[in-house]
């Protein structure tokens, strides 16, 4: 079966810009968190989604969004871009709320100039 | 609160030699621990969960709850097990806590 998909691979945006991100999640799952991954901050939470509605949110500011479909796709949108947003951005997907781990995508790889 | 602590950014161990990668956490509660890693240019995948108490690719994790670790051990480390090594605490509120991650470099 499909694992979790991610689009775009790469982005290039400058600062001030806007983007959004997309997630589709293994075939059955309903449950999709959003990380940032960066070199010095390792992995961070940013959100997640469980059937269409936000369960928790990580420590980032309110330019940092999400949604989630009814058929459990999942965006992120990021408005007024930093320089400082340029990171790896991951989605997993749990079929169990992650008792029994995370399948991660790809990852979109942001980059603000 | 809730941490994970990975005190090591980079180990390097020679090929064939004994691998420990350490993780040590702060958790209220009984917690089932994850290793994630990521192999260069791929994705980051669940390695193994403690709860299972299996081995994966010769790994293997126990949990120490007395010292509060789940180090991961490999008796004889192999050029491909080179790669980024994350412990993770299980979801609480929904959300994983990551440690750090350790890179292991495995030279020949």
């Amino acid at each position: 079966k499909a694992g979790v998909t991610q689009t775009p691979r790469y982005l290039i945006k400058t600062r001030g810009q806007q983007v959004t991100l997309s997630c589709s999640p293994i075939s059955g799952h309903r449950s999709v968190s959003w990380y940032q991954q960066t070199p010095g901050q390792g992995l961070q939470f940013l959100f997640e989604y469980f059937s269409e509605t936000q369960r928790n949110k990580g420590n980032f500011p309110g330019r940092f969004s999400g949604r989630q479909f009814s058929n459990s796709r999942s965006e992120m949108n990021v408005s007024t871009l930093e320089l400082g947003d340029s990171a790896l951005y991951l989605c997993a997907s749990s079929l169990d709320e992650g008792a029994r781990g995370y399948t991660f995508g790809s990852g979109t790889r942001l980059t603000v100039v | 609160a809730q941490r994970v602590t990975q005190p090591e950014k980079l180990l390097s161990v020679f090929k064939g030699a004994p691998v420990e990668l350490k993780c040590n956490y702060s958790y209220s509660g009984s917690p089932e621990l994850f290793w994630y890693v990521q192999y260069s240019r791929q994705r980051l995948q669940l390695l193994l969960r403690h709860i299972s108490r299996e081995s994966i690719k010769g790994f293997t994790a126990d949990l120490n709850k007395g010292e509060t670790s789940f180090h991961l051990k490999k008796p004889f480390a192999q050029e491909e097990d080179s790669a980024m090594y994350y412990c993770a605490l299980p979801p609480r509120d929904d959300k994983i806590i990551f440690g750090k991650g350790t890179r292991l470099h495995i030279l020949p």
